[in-house]
């Protein structure tokens, strides 16, 4: 089963608009990622936040952190069409006590902004 | 740097065919991965490696092998396709796999007929 785990699946807004997509995992975690895929391209990196952060800004972007829940949550303010993407979490964590990790991603979520 | 590349773009076999899908970097990355991506499945990862030699199994690694013989080069080899291989696939790499971001290769597209 997916480690991650992304509600909504979809997510249908305004232009100006905020948008919150929120991913739980089941697994103590080392960093959290968040990714952006436009259609029928490759993944490009958001941001990353740690296990011992809590809270991290980049732009327009904010990202929490809840170990305790095992959640995070990604905000997007003021949000553009250009926005318009799949959105996935990913949790990395330690690969049955070695030092190696696996990244394992969340189904995602699918943003859609209307002009 | 043409960061990380794949090739072919698209590809389509009959069911038990071999093929070998490619993925190089030029970051001199030392973390490499595979995922495959259906659709309502997300990202599934079937191979990474941690360093030019070492290889290891991620969560769907039935039907396909890896191998890494120098850091640049991080092959996927379908031995025997079926179409249930009908995916998209992705290679991704970073410099440390526990910190840093993964850079993602365009994707192969592959139908299994």
């Amino acid at each position: 089963s997916q480690q991650g785990e992304e509600d909504p699946q979809a997510l249908s807004i305004q232009e100006g608009e905020n948008a919150t997509m929120n991913c739980s995992y089941k697994t103590s975690i080392n960093n959290l990622q968040w990714y952006r895929q436009n259609s029928g391209r490759g993944l490009v990196h958001l941001i990353l936040i740690r296990s011992n952060e809590r809270e991290k800004h980049s732009g327009r972007l904010r990202v929490t952190l809840d170990t305790s829940k095992k959640s995070s949550s990604l905000l997007i303010t003021a949000s553009r069409a250009a926005d318009t993407a799949s959105y996935f979490c990913a949790t990395l964590t330690n690969a049955g006590g070695t030092s190696y990790g696996k990244l394992t991603f969340g189904q995602g979520t699918i943003l859609t902004v209307h002009p | 740097n043409a960061g990380v590349t794949q090739t072919p773009k698209f590809q389509v076999l009959k069911t038990g065919q071999s093929m070998t899908l490619q993925c190089a970097q030029d970051m001199n990355h030392e973390y490499m991965s595979w995922y495959r991506q259906d659709p309502g499945m997300g990202l599934r990862l079937i191979h990474y490696s941690v360093g030019a030699g070492i290889t290891d199994q991620g969560e769907v690694p039935n039907g396909y092998n890896v191998s890494r013989s120098t850091t640049e080069d991080f092959p996927l080899r379908l031995l025997s396709a079926a179409p249930s291989q009908t995916s998209v696939y992705f290679c991704a790499s970073s410099y440390s796999q526990s910190t840093d971001t993964q850079y993602f290769g365009p994707g192969t597209r592959l139908t299994v007929l």
